[in-house]
């Protein structure tokens, strides 16, 4: 079956742009997470949607970063006005399980804010 | 801030040779898992283990959680070069992480063939 798919799988953008980042979960998978991770660091947890619960938004760095789910499927991670310190590469992941079970990445999207 | 704390941050080795990673967290945890990731792009779920739970085995990998100590270790046992990647610990701390998982900084392994 389909893994978890993000499109694009670059973007180059020019700073003060908005942009936007597709996820593709795994069919059936209830829980969707973005992470942002910089060049040589760990994974920063940005937001979570569980089914039809509010998200989790408490990761999310600042009101320029914005994400919904439609139909309990497709997310999509907005940022508004973007800045060169949003150069990362953000990643997508799903989980059948409601929390803390193995979560399954998309192949990421590498922004580049110039 | 990440809870956990891989290290070493960096470790080479020869082909054939096992390999340790470590992770400290500092928050009670449900589970701690391992991830692989290649050149820096989608992650790779290797082992769960729970925080009931003192050894797990999965092929040539080992893990170990030391909830006293707050501590897991990586084992990859007859390392091969296809090994080389990095390795994230990430905890699963239930209710108060708001279901989120909190990954380390990673530890890089090159294995030499």
């Amino acid at each position: 079956g389909a893994g978890v798919s993000q499109s694009p799988s670059n973007k180059v953008t020019e700073k003060g742009k908005d942009v936007e980042l597709r996820c593709d979960p795994i069919s059936g998978h209830t829980a969707l997470y973005w992470y942002r991770q910089s060049l040589g660091q760990g994974l920063e947890f940005l937001i979570y949607f569980q089914g039809n619960s509010a998200p989790d938004k408490s990761g999310l760095p600042s009101d320029r970063f914005s994400a919904e789910r439609t139909g309990g499927s497709v997310s999509t991670l907005t940022i508004q006005r973007t800045q060169q310190e949003d150069s990362a590469v953000y990643l997508c992941a799903s989980s059948l399980e409601p929390s803390g079970g193995e979560q399954y990445f998309g192949p990421g999207t590498r922004l580049t804010v110039t | 801030s990440q809870q956990g704390e891989e290290d070493p941050q960096a470790l080479s080795i020869q082909e054939g040779e096992n390999a340790t990673m470590n992770c400290s967290y500092k928050t009670s945890i449900n589970n701690l898992q391992w991830y692989r990731q290649n050149s820096g792009r989608g992650l790779v779920h290797l082992i769960l283990i729970r925080s009931n739970e003192r050894e797990k085995h999965s092929g040539r990998l080992r893990v170990t959680l030391d909830t006293s100590k707050k501590s897991s270790s990586l084992l990859i046992t007859a390392s091969r070069a296809a090994d080389t990647a990095s390795y994230f610990c990430a905890t699963d701390a239930g209710e108060t992480s708001g279901s989120r998982l909190t990954f380390g900084e990673g530890t890089q392994l090159t294995v030499n063939p």
